[in-house]
């Protein structure tokens, strides 16, 4: 069974950081590309980032290039998402995302909460 | 960046009513569109990629359909469980993008 399991979410001050895991099972992240996407409260789905399982070439929105940066620990099966410079407007509920090897998002986590404020 | 618009921004219809939600692109994304279903606190869940084709599990009453700019995800008789808002993504070109929502409403 495919699992995601989100964690390191919490509350951080604007310009703070964070690192985000997301500890696959039932599946080998190697495989398959993965993604983030967040949701602003009461808001809609955005894509932030995604890394590609072959070349491990990665991808990212405008608004946090330069900020995040998406990696993987193949020994631990595990995605990242390096998160510095935190604005508020970063502040989301953040999802774990396998991607099917035509890229849409087959399995989500439940997400992992960044509120980013003073 | 390819924006998706999706239409109505709510549907309000009763069990076993049709719902046809609508989803066009800015540009054209050939078939590369997915729908998502989100029930309140929980994570998305893909219902139909590749504009047609239904993901493991997604009852029948899901359809898909459309190509180029414009795209419908159709439900043949709602069910109270349908009650969620649904979205669209194309994965044509990067950004990855999703539409804004449309919220079907079960009476």
């Amino acid at each position: 069974e495919v699992q995601l399991l989100e964690s390191g979410g919490g509350l951080v001050q604007p310009g703070g950081s964070l690192r985000l895991s997301c500890a696959a099972s039932g599946f080998t992240i190697t495989n398959y590309p993965m993604s983030w996407v967040r949701q602003a409260p009461g808001k809609g789905l955005e894509w932030v980032s995604s890394l590609r399982e072959t070349d491990s070439n990665t991808f990212y929105i405008d608004s946090v290039k330069g900020r995040f940066t998406i990696s993987r620990d193949t020994s631990k099966n595990t995605l990242y998402l390096q998160m510095n410079s935190l604005r508020a407007e970063d502040t989301a509920v953040y999802y774990c995302v396998k991607l099917t090897n035509t890229w849409f998002g087959d399995f989500w986590g439940q997400g992992t909460l960044v509120t980013v404020s003073s | 960046e390819i924006v998706l618009t999706q239409s109505p921004a709510t549907l309000s219809l009763s069990p076993g009513e049709r719902a046809t939600l609508s989803c066009r692109a800015s540009q054209t994304i050939t078939n590369y569109l997915a729908w998502f279903q989100q029930k309140p606190g929980q994570a998305p869940r893909l219902l139909i990629y590749d504009a047609s084709n239904r993901a493991t599990g997604i009852p029948a009453r899901f359809s898909g359909s459309g190509s180029g700019t414009d795209f419908t995800l159709t439900i043949s008789s709602l069910e109270p469980e349908d009650s969620a808002v649904y979205y669209c993504q194309q994965r044509n070109s990067w950004p990855r993008t999703f539409g804004q929502g449309t919220k079907v409403e079960i009476k």
